[in-house]
Parts: structure tokens; sequence; C-alpha cells
């Protein structure tokens, strides 16, 4: 089977800009979560989708949203991006939502300038 | 609330043991998780343990729950230069709707 999948792997943006990051979870896992990883603040949760509704949200403020799709796929979209944006943005898959284990993408290392 | 706390950092020799620990403080934790994550990759799920399990071996990799004092520990046997990653460990709540509440994370290094 095949694992999560992130794309891009890298991203360069400039402040303002917006930005779209997409995760293709295991095939027959119908959760997604996403996570931001910083050095400072380690990893924080940002949303999760089930189903294509929006089943938990993190505290970020509403410049960051997502979606998820028929087929499980989500995206994430940051607009108006900051410096303090730069992050890895991570992706996990699971099978129902809530607390079950998770799988995790490689990620998308973000930066902005 | 929820939050689960581990030491930043860990060094030990190649051969030797590690022992890395995590409290949490929801007692109503269902099950408790250790994750892997090398550099510049995501979080790999190396094994969990059930809340009404005291221990639980795979291989190199020992957990140990003790659920009175809210402490896990994650014990890596003859740790390989291999093993040296992050460690996280992550609770998942009763409640059940709610998403894992993961650690900051342990940086092991290991010595040759």
């Amino acid at each position: 089977k095949a694992g999560v999948t992130q794309t891009p792997r890298y991203l360069i943006k400039t402040r303002g800009q917006q930005v779209t990051l997409s995760c293709s979870p295991i095939s027959g896992h119908r959760s997604v979560s996403w996570y931001q990883q910083t050095p400072g603040q380690g990893l924080q949760f940002l949303f999760e989708y089930f189903s294509e509704t929006q089943r938990n949200k993190g505290n970020f403020p509403g410049r960051f949203s997502g979606r998820q799709f028929s087929n499980s796929r989500s995206e994430m979209n940051v607009s108006t991006l900051e410096l303090g944006d730069s992050a890895l943005y991570l992706c996990a898959s699971s099978l129902r939502t809530g607390g079950d284990e998770q799988y995790f993408g490689p990620g998308t290392r973000l930066t902005v300038t | 609330g929820e939050d689960v706390e581990q030491s930043l950092f860990l060094s030990v020799r190649e051969g030797d043991s590690s022992v890395i620990n995590c409290t949490y403080t929801d007692s109503s934790s269902t099950y408790l998780y250790w994750y892997k994550q090398e550099p510049g990759a995501g979080l790999q799920l190396l094994t969990y343990i059930f809340s009404n399990m005291d221990m639980k071996q795979d291989q190199r990799l020992t957990v140990l729950l003790n659920k009175k004092d809210k402490h896990l520990s994650l014990r890596i046997a003859d740790t390989q230069t291999g093993d040296s990653a992050i460690y996280f460990c992550a609770e998942c709540p009763l409640s059940g709707n709610t998403p894992l509440v993961f650690g900051k994370g342990t940086r092991l290094s290991v010595i040759a």
C-alpha cells in the first residue's frame, strides 16, 4: 500500500502571498489531519477532516483553512503569508476520526521570505 | 487539560540501552503512541500501547506504562546510530473525537 504523499515537498513564497498544500492519504483512510512543525513550538495541530467535514480545529488564525474531497484527498491553504508561517507542514491519515493511529507523510517545507 | 511532557535531549553510546520518558495528564487516555522522526522526514509510527496494558515488547523496543503515575517510557535495546532521531509520544484522549496530543519530542543522539 502506498503511504501518505504530500506535494509539493518544498516551497518558497513571499510575505503576503497565499499557498495551497496537498495531501493524499493511504488508500481506505478517511481521516486527514494537518500539523505545523517549527523548532520553537513543536508539533501543533491545525485541523482534521473526516468524510469531507472538518471534525477538529486547532488554535490557528482564519488565514489557515482546509478542505477534503470525496476521494479523501485534502488541501490546506494559507492566505496572506507571514514570516512566522515558515514551517514543516505535516499531513497524517487514519482510518477513523479522533485519536486513531496516524500515518504521516514526509511533509512540505514552506519558507516565507 | 491535556499535556504531554518529554525531556528534550538524550545522548547514549552505541550498544547501550536508551530510555525515553514521557508524562501525560489525561488519565482517561486510551492509547499512547511512540513516533520517530528522522531529519527531513515525517513521523513514523513505532509502536503503541493500550491503556489497560503495563508493557509491550516489539523486537528492540519495550514500552512501559505506569498508569497510576501517568508515565510512559520507550526503551531501545542495543541502540544503533540509525536510532538517532526525534521521538514523540502522543496520547489519545478518551473522548475519541479529539486529536492526538503530542509531546515536544526527545532528540536522541547516539555516539559511536
